[in-house]
């Protein structure tokens, strides 16, 4: 069955860097695109990122362009989200999900991994 | 970019009583291939969101047929014809046209 499994969160100073993964199973990972999405305590999905199947094509959110990068390894089945430059406003569970090309959409989503911005 | 705008964002609802979500966008989301790439999502407390219809009407597979979508151009609903007790969270209308953007989200409770 396909698995998602984020790592990585934890609390973190305003303007220090903090690497995500996100562990993929179940399922041929360097046929699929994925995507990172966040979301603020007691808030709403916010998309973050995605990254094409085999790496070639990035977009970012304008609130994380510049700071963020998404990369992974297929070879490992691994997705990671790089977040530099972190401010209180990047505080959120980030969920690692799945692309679905034929839908546009996420059909496999993470439990989350949050990460906390605070001095 | 696109926005999403839901309504109502709160939806108190009477157990086995039809309850239905408006989802509009910004922008019509007819792609280049004719497909309308609008998604609605469940989280329940606690868990990760769940895809319940893709492509504004088709369900998922396992979701139950008591959930149903419709629309088309910028206007969208999700439908619950009888909602049951384990119905509660909050539902997210999504659109995969314009790279993506999610609604605010519409928060479904028990009256």
């Amino acid at each position: 069955q396909v698995q998602l499994v984020e790592s990585g969160g934890g609390v973190v100073q305003p303007g220090r860097s903090l690497r995500l993964s996100c562990a993929a199973s179940g399922f041929s990972f360097s046929g699929y695109g994925m995507h990172w999405v966040r979301q603020a305590p007691g808030k709403g999905l916010d998309w973050v990122a995605v990254i094409w199947f085999d790496g070639s094509y990035k977009y970012y959110a304008e609130s994380v362009k510049g700071r963020f990068t998404i990369s992974r390894d297929n070879s490992k089945n691994t997705l990671f989200l790089q977040m530099n430059s972190l401010t209180a406003e990047d505080t959120a569970v980030y969920f690692c999900a799945r692309g679905d090309s034929h839908t546009r959409g996420f059909d496999y989503w993470g439990q989350g991994s949050l990460v906390t911005v605070s001095s | 970019d696109v926005v999403m705008t839901q309504s109502p964002l709160s939806l108190p609802v009477t157990l086995g009583q039809p309850a239905s979500i408006s989802c509009r966008s910004s922008q019509s989301l007819v792609y280049s291939d004719g497909n309308t790439y609008l998604n609605w999502f469940q989280q329940r407390p606690g868990q990760s969101p769940r895809r319940l219809i893709y492509k504004v009407s088709n369900r998922d597979s396992g979701v139950p047929d008591r959930f149903s979508g419709s629309g088309s151009g910028t206007d969208f609903t999700l439908k619950i014809s009888r909602v049951e007790a384990e119905d509660v969270g909050v539902y997210y209308c999504m659109q995969g046209t314009h790279r993506w953007t999610f609604g605010q989200g519409t928060k479904v409770e028990i009256k």
